[in-house]
């Protein structure tokens, strides 16, 4: 059960777009279309932003979105606000029948 | 609107126990499996448990298996974390959350701190 590998921040200014990355294995990211994306900002719960690797809730706007190769899920801010700026967390459903968190990774909007 | 709401966290001497709840309303509970997420100070998520809907199975991580228990009393919108054996390694924010069918947490709860420390 390791943790997903997720960069541990990335930055960006206002406007620009951002990925992050999320890499796992093949009984996690690349056996299964069941990754999620949570964002969290300090001091709340994380909060549900991307699932079943590109679909948003209907509260996310699209500037998010997600995407998925091989073993690497990813996930992109486009048109970065002040607002964005947290941590983001990826996961994955494993061969185990378990759920997987990806390492975290702070956006930083300069 | 779904709500969580997490309770009985607090400050416990190493190798005591603790049990968490989880008071769930706005929605059909007993349709759902749930899940237990923590997060150590300044670190990041980690899955520890879940149950499915009408507790026939379930699963923990490596971490607690053998430790914690969870469990779920569906007449009363009640998710449950029995946590024996505590380390400091234990010390988290407790998440509960709702799973769906695709493995994805929808609505979580706010937390409950747990402090292993003599």
């Amino acid at each position: 059960q390791s943790a997903l590998t997720q960069p541990p921040s990335v930055a960006g200014s206002p406007g620009q777009s951002v990925t992050i990355s999320c890499t796992g294995t093949n009984f996690d990211i690349g056996a299964y279309n069941r990754v999620s994306w949570y964002q969290q900002s300090p001091g709340t719960a994380p909060k549900l932003i991307i699932y079943e690797v590109s679909n948003r809730p209907s509260r996310v706007p699209d500037r998010f979105s997600g995407s998925k190769s091989a073993n690497t899920a990813s996930l992109n801010i486009s048109g970065l606000l002040a607002e964005d700026e947290a941590d983001y967390y990826c996961s994955s459903y494993t061969s185990s029948d378990t759920i997987v968190f990806g390492t975290g990774t702070k956006v930083t909007v300069l | 609107e779904v709500r969580l709401v997490e309770s009985g966290g607090g400050l416990v001497r190493p190798g005591g126990s603790l049990r968490l709840s989880c008071a769930a309303s706005g929605f059909t509970f007993n349709t759902y499996s749930m899940n237990w997420v923590r997060q150590a100070p300044g670190k990041g998520l980690e899955w520890v448990s879940s149950i499915t809907s009408s507790s026939s199975f379930t699963y923990y991580a490596d971490s607690v298996k053998g430790r914690f228990t969870v469990s779920r009393d569906n007449a009363n919108n009640l998710l449950f974390l029995q946590m024996d054996s505590l380390t400091v390694e234990d010390t988290a924010l407790y998440f509960c959350a709702r799973r769906r069918v695709t493995y994805y947490l929808d609505h979580w709860g706010q937390g409950a701190l747990v402090t292993v420390s003599s």
